[in-house]
């Protein structure tokens, strides 16, 4: 069973750019999670799907954070414009909704630089 | 709100040693917790987790970690550290599980010869 992917595996860009990441989650789980780990901090959630629903926006630092997730299978997010401290890892993480305490799988995540 | 403490941003400990990375958590209910271990260029894979049964939790590669309410703490071990146990790790904790994991600052873990 393939895992968790992300795309790109690295992204640099210019301030003020676009850029645009993507996540595709283990088929058939029904929730979705981004995360960022900005460097040398912890990381940190920026929201939940669960199948094309927003759960939890509730990490989303701001509105130049936009996520989508069309008909409840991949993910993107695309941050416009992008700014110096948007650089990061992000991550992306998918469970079952099955239990609530179940496992959530990591793919290997995105590193942004934005210069 | 919950959160996580670990202690010791960089821990090192030679081939053979006991390994032991503290985690302490905060939360206003009883709380989900959770090991993660990130290799080099890997994503975060799940050593183990405590979702309320027993206390003492058995993971992956020889890791174990006990819950005890009193102290809030879930300290991660391994009798025996193995040069491929090199990596950062990360305690996680969530309140209701299956929702948004809040995650303490990482331990990386240096095996030394």
């Amino acid at each position: 069973e393939a895992g968790v992917t992300q795309f790109p595996s690295h992204s640099v860009i210019e301030k003020g750019q676009t850029v645009t990441l993507r996540c595709d989650p283990i088929s058939g789980h029904d929730n979705l999670y981004w995360y960022r780990r900005v460097m040398g901090k912890e990381i940190k959630f920026l929201l939940h799907f669960v199948k094309e629903s927003k759960q939890d926006e509730s990490g989303m630092p701001n509105n130049r954070f936009l996520a989508e997730r069309t008909g409840g299978t991949y993910s993107t997010l695309k941050v416009q414009p992008a700014e110096l401290e948007d650089s990061g890892v992000y991550f992306c993480a998918s469970s079952q909704e099955k239990a609530k305490s179940d496992t959530q799988y990591f793919g290997p995540g995105t590193r942004l630089t934005v210069l | 709100a919950q959160s996580v403490t670990q202690l010791g941003s960089h821990v090192s400990v030679s081939e053979g040693a006991l390994v032991l990375l503290r985690c302490n958590y905060s939360s206003s209910v009883p709380p989900y917790l959770f090991w993660y271990v990130q290799y080099p260029n890997q994503g975060l894979q799940l050593l183990l987790k405590y979702t309320s049964a027993a206390t003492l939790v058995k993971g992956i590669n020889g890791f174990e970690a006990e819950f005890k309410k009193s102290e809030t703490s879930f300290h991660l071990t391994k009798p025996s550290a193995h040069m491929s146990d090199a990596a950062e790790y990360f305690c996680a904790v969530s309140e209701f599980g299956n929702e948004k994991l809040t995650f303490g600052t990482g331990t990386r873990l240096t095996i030394i010869p």
